[in-house]
């Protein structure tokens, strides 16, 4: 059965530092979702992606990220100058057109 | 906001029993999903239920919504060791091409064996 996949699947960096968390989403689908989940707490949307463009965006995700679809098959969330409280989960997720998000199992960030 | 608000929020059945939790919500949805996470890790779809629907059965799970009440549960049957896991509702609004998830905080099930 297709499914999402994350690398890494954990990452240790310096405050400062940017990281690249990238997704393989399912060949085809069109619509591609970053979420982040805090240790503990809710599941949170950052961005969505239709189209090679965003299609949406949350206030968390500020001037400090960005997403990109490199080629056909990698979808990646960059941060650019990591802080602590950036530390979390990220989990991507893709959509054929539907309405079912499958998401990946994430990558877990800590950011020291 | 429209997110979804599970109670619960930790619950512990004995293995056999139903477990049932309970999500609302605030504003119109397209429909409402619930999703499961082992400790530590992935997000796994488990039911789907629509604005238009009221009930639906997946194996052992059955959701019901109540869009008067904002309001939706999630029942597991003869629950299983294997069932303990965090819990989440979300609810979705399609705008436009955008069909974002929005997550309670979710509910820890534990099913002792």
């Amino acid at each position: 059965e297709p499914e999402v996949t994350q690398t890494p699947s954990h990452q240790v960096t310096q405050m400062g530092q940017e990281v690249i968390l990238r997704c393989v989403p399912i060949s085809n689908h069109l619509y591609f979702y970053w979420y982040r989940q805090i240790l503990g707490q809710k599941v949170e949307f950052l961005v969505s992606f239709y189209n090679n463009e965003i299609s949406e965006k949350s206030e968390i995700f500020d001037d400090q990220f960005s997403v990109e679809r490199p080629d056909g098959s990698n979808f990646t969330l960059k941060i650019r100058s990591t802080k602590l409280e950036d530390s979390a989960m990220y989990f991507c997720a893709s959509i054929e057109g539907g309405e079912t998000q499958y998401f990946g199992p994430g990558t877990r960030l800590l950011v020291l | 906001s429209q997110q979804g608000e599970e109670d619960p929020q930790a619950l512990s059945i004995q293995e056999g029993e139903n477990a049932t939790m309970n999500c609302s919500y605030k504003t119109s949805i397209n429909n409402l999903q619930w999703y499961r996470q082992n400790s530590g890790r992935g997000l796994v779809h488990l039911i789907l239920i629509r604005s238009n629907e009221r009930e639906k059965h997946s194996g052992r799970l059955r959701v019901t919504l109540d869009t008067s009440k904002k309001s939706s549960s999630l029942l597991i049957t003869a629950s299983r060791a294997a069932d303990t896991a965090s819990y989440f509702c979300a609810t979705v609004r399609v705008t436009g091409a955008n069909s974002k998830l929005t997550f309670g905080k979710g509910i820890t099930l534990s099913v002792r064996p």
